[in-house]
């Protein structure tokens, strides 16, 4: 059974800062790892998705690695603004399986 | 709107009462699906649909009943629920179900049991 955890659970920065979230996963056999972001009360939405032969893929202030053989994945958001407050979740697909597996999240709040 | 349409936004419902929540998608994807969404617990798949066919029922109780009358539409139905029930309950599409497919998630349901 694939695990995913994020650490931390919350962050708060203040505006401009760069942020840093981290995901691991217990099974490195992985088909892509997604991040998505959910606004409170709201369904999730697609960031990145990085395939298994990636170590990276970027779009504007995000950039998130993978680095598939330890287990782990991070997003980089660059000089964050307010309205990066949200909860970003990751996500990975097992090889040779359908369903993705999700983290429970990463509740950001930036401070104007 | 995201492509995939939940209704309704809230509900709040007691336990002896029977609801249905509603998922709505005109993207042409073929395969479905229901997460609940507990406070600080990964999401959790409940059911997946592929070309209007249960494929999954992971572990679900049978209070919860989940219907595809065609691909566009998803039902989940609710009855004699507990208050652990409680939860946002996603719906989600995608276009087939293989591997590595983007999905497309509606705004959900917030469910309140009393």
């Amino acid at each position: 059974k694939q695990e995913v955890t994020q650490i931390p659970a919350a962050l708060s920065v203040p505006e401009g800062e760069n942020l840093v979230l981290n995901c691991s996963f217990t099974d490195s056999a992985i088909y892509n790892l997604q991040w998505f972001r959910q606004d409170p009360g709201k369904g999730l939405t697609s960031l990145l998705l990085i395939q298994s032969s990636q170590r990276e893929q970027t779009s504007g202030r995000l950039n998130a690695s993978l680095d598939k053989s330890s287990g782990r994945s991070t997003l980089y958001i660059a000089a964050s603004q307010p309205g990066d407050s949200a909860t970003y979740l990751c996500a990975v697909y097992r090889s040779n399986d359908y369903k993705l597996s999700f983290g429970a999240g990463t509740t950001v709040t930036v401070r104007a | 709107e995201t492509g995939v349409t939940q209704t309704p936004r809230h509900l709040v419902m007691g336990m002896t009462n029977k609801k249905s929540l509603k998922c709505e998608q005109h993207l042409g994807h073929n395969a479905m699906y229901w997460y609940k969404q507990s406070a600080k617990k990964p999401l959790e798949l409940m059911f997946v649909y592929s070309l209007e066919e249960r494929v999954e029922n992971n572990s679900v109780p049978s209070r919860f009943s989940p219907e595809c009358p065609n691909s566009s539409h998803l039902f989940l139905h609710l009855h004699t629920l507990q208050p652990e029930d409680s939860a946002l309950y996603l719906c989600a599409s995608s276009l087939i179900l293989v591997q590595g497919q983007s999905y497309t998630f509606g705004s959900g349901t917030r469910l309140t049991v009393v």
